[in-house]
Parts: C-alpha cells; structure tokens; sequence
C-alpha cells in the first residue's frame, strides 16, 4: 500500500548511543519529513528537506540531524539517546505543494534502554 | 506542539453504524487533513480539504470543514471491521509547510 519503506523495523540502543534510521520515498517525492511518535500520542513533527535542504524544523534539539539524498531516501540522526527518545519514528513523503497528502512509511520502533 | 484535537478520543460501534469524529485547530490553516493509523504502524492519508473548501466525499468518507469555528469532522459511513483503526486530524497552518497532529481517535467497530 505504501511506496515509503523504513529500515529497520525495530532497533534497541542504550542511553548515549547514537543511531542512524533510513527511508526510501518514491521516485519524485522530493519533499520528506520526519515525525516522531510517542504511545499513544500523534506524530509530532521533527524537521522537513526539500530538495536535499532542510527547510522547516520542529521543537527538536540539534542532536536531532537529518540528511535526504538525490536517489530519495533519506536519513534521520539521533546523537547521544536519552530514554525519552524511544518512540515510533516516521518517515513522510510528497510530491507536489502543501496541497498533497503525504505517504508515510510504517517507521521505526526506537527503544532505548 | 500538537494543534489538532480530536473530540471523542475512542469510539465503539458495531458494524454498519456510522462513525464521527471531530477535531478543532487554534491557527489558520492552508489545508486539514485525515490520517488512519493501524496497531501503531504507518499513516495512511484518507482526504485533504483545503481552507476555502467546507465538504469533501471519498468513498464512504465525509469531510467537512468549518474555519469560522476551527473544526473539523470526519464521517464513516457503514463501518466495517476494517475501520478499526487510530484516526487522525493534521493541519498544514498557514504560512508553514508542516503537519501538526492531534491526539487521535480510536474506533473500534465491532463485527
């Protein structure tokens, strides 16, 4: 059903860690965001590129770090884990303005321990 | 911050019925849109309605849209258990490029 896939799946890391997760969106969606989703709660917005630039950020320290590459896929950095940061990573993906919906991919579960 | 909040949180009907929920929003908007999640994976987008649109249909899905009031609400008619599922109210806020999200609302439709 989705044409955005997240690896891996699930990932345990300890507090201080870092850790890297990855998306591959649809070719010519060039707008990816990432969410991030506690239990329980809806997604909240960690950072948005278009085009290989970032161009929006949510309410998230900078050991939060992303990259998006030309093939579509892109890459979301976690520095030094604190246990707050186990959640449900998503990846998110568009073509088009802000008039189009997005595809999400299934994300990440992020323990950490 | 979340800006969405969706009124009721959790919902069981049984199959056949029909199902509403609703959101509210403090800021003006671009676009709304709805999202299902299951069991905790990912967001399947159901509908986008823009600022200057008051109703949109999909399928069994019925949209409306009320800026003066900053509400939304969804509308499923004929439920299936399929429809089981974590619903979600986003808001792209005008002048900005993101989703903001609310809380969600279960539904459990009951076969």
């Amino acid at each position: 059903e989705t044409g955005v896939t997240q690896s891996p799946t699930h990932l345990i890391k300890t507090r201080g860690q870092q850790v890297t997760l990855r998306c591959s969106s649809q070719s010519g969606h060039n707008t990816v965001s990432w969410y991030q989703q506690a239990l329980g709660q809806g997604p909240q917005f960690i950072f948005q590129y278009y085009r290989e630039e970032e161009n929006g950020r949510g309410n998230f320290p900078p050991r939060f770090s992303g990259l998006q590459f030309p093939n579509y896929s892109s890459e979301l950095n976690v520095n030094a884990l604190e246990l707050d940061d186990s959640a449900l990573y998503l990846c998110a993906s568009r073509t088009g303005g802000m008039g189009y919906g997005y595809t999400f991919g299934s994300g990440t579960r992020l323990t950490v321990v | 911050s979340q800006q969405g909040e969706e009124d009721p949180q959790a919902l069981s009907i049984q199959e056949g019925e029909n199902a509403t929920m609703n959101c509210s929003y403090k800021t003006s908007i671009n676009n709304l849109q709805w999202y299902r999640q299951n069991s905790g994976r990912g967001l399947v987008h159901l509908i986008l309605i823009r600022s200057n649109e008051r109703e949109k249909h999909s399928g069994r899905l019925r949209v409306t849209l009320d800026t003066s009031k900053k509400s939304s609400s969804l509308l499923i008619t004929a439920s299936r258990a399929a429809d089981t599922a974590s619903y979600f109210c986003a808001t792209v806020p005008y002048g900005n490029n993101r989703l903001a999200f609310g809380k969600g609302n279960q539904v459990v439709v009951i076969p």
